[in-house]
């Protein structure tokens, strides 16, 4: 089974700081890496994406983090706000199967404290 | 709203009993994926089409599943027989998919909650 390891569980950063989210996979032919954020009852909404000829992706406030050797990619979100509270999800996929299903991690639910 | 579109929202429904829920994509979005989640854990993939092509069926998660997508556009996805285990969220997604061979970006729609009783 491919699996994409998300921790923590569960995070909380006091406003204005900086909420760290980490990810390890398994699988070397995933080629593509997607961060979803979800609020309650709401579907996923793709928040930033890397590809792995890249190390670092940087969209305002997010940041993607990925290292290819150690098979691991972080999302940093910078100055941490409260409408920044949900649940976020890192994905991978792999379209070389044909396949193009994501797998994702378990989740992350920030809670950002005024 | 141009993004992707599932109703309903919220469907209750007795065990035993057939529901179908409908999807449609975003325009011009080749593929259309199924997945489905449950509280507390990431989407899990069910299926997924290339146009009206469903290439991968595999991860549905028994034979009462089944999905369709007529001429390319919208698709439905149907679970007969509904057990107290399938209760969860239905989310669909869509991408352009011009490039075989290439993952893109997968937009998610709201999802229908699904409740069997």
């Amino acid at each position: 089974q491919q699996q994409v390891k998300q921790s923590p569980q569960s995070l909380i950063v006091q406003k204005g700081g900086i909420s760290i989210i980490n990810c390890a996979y398994e699988n070397t032919a995933f080629d593509y890496f997607p961060w979803y954020q979800q609020f309650p009852g709401k579907g996923p909404a793709l928040l930033i994406a890397i590809r792995p000829d890249v190390s670092e992706k940087k969209e305002g406030r997010f940041t993607i983090s990925f290292n290819k050797s150690a098979k691991q990619f972080s999302l940093h979100i910078m100055d941490s706000q409260p409408g920044d509270s949900a649940t976020y999800f890192c994905a991978a996929n792999w379209g070389g199967a044909g396949s193009y299903q994501l797998t994702f991690g378990k989740g992350t639910k920030l809670s950002v404290i005024p | 709203d141009t993004g992707v579109s599932q109703n309903p929202r919220h469907k209750i429904t007795k065990r035993g009993q057939n529901v179908t829920f409908r999807c449609d994509p975003i325009s011009e979005h080749n593929r259309l994926y199924w997945y489905r989640q449950t509280l507390g854990q990431g989407p899990e993939f069910l299926t997924y089409f290339q146009n009206e092509a469903q290439l991968e069926k595999s991860r549905l998660l028994s034979d009462r599943f089944s999905a369709e997508r007529p001429k390319g556009s919208f698709s439905t996805l149907e679970i007969q027989r509904t057990e107290q285990g399938d209760s969860a969220m239905y989310l669909c997604a869509s991408s352009p998919g011009r490039d075989s061979g290439s993952s893109d970006t997968q937009y998610f729609g709201p999802g229908t909650r699904l409740t069997v009783l």
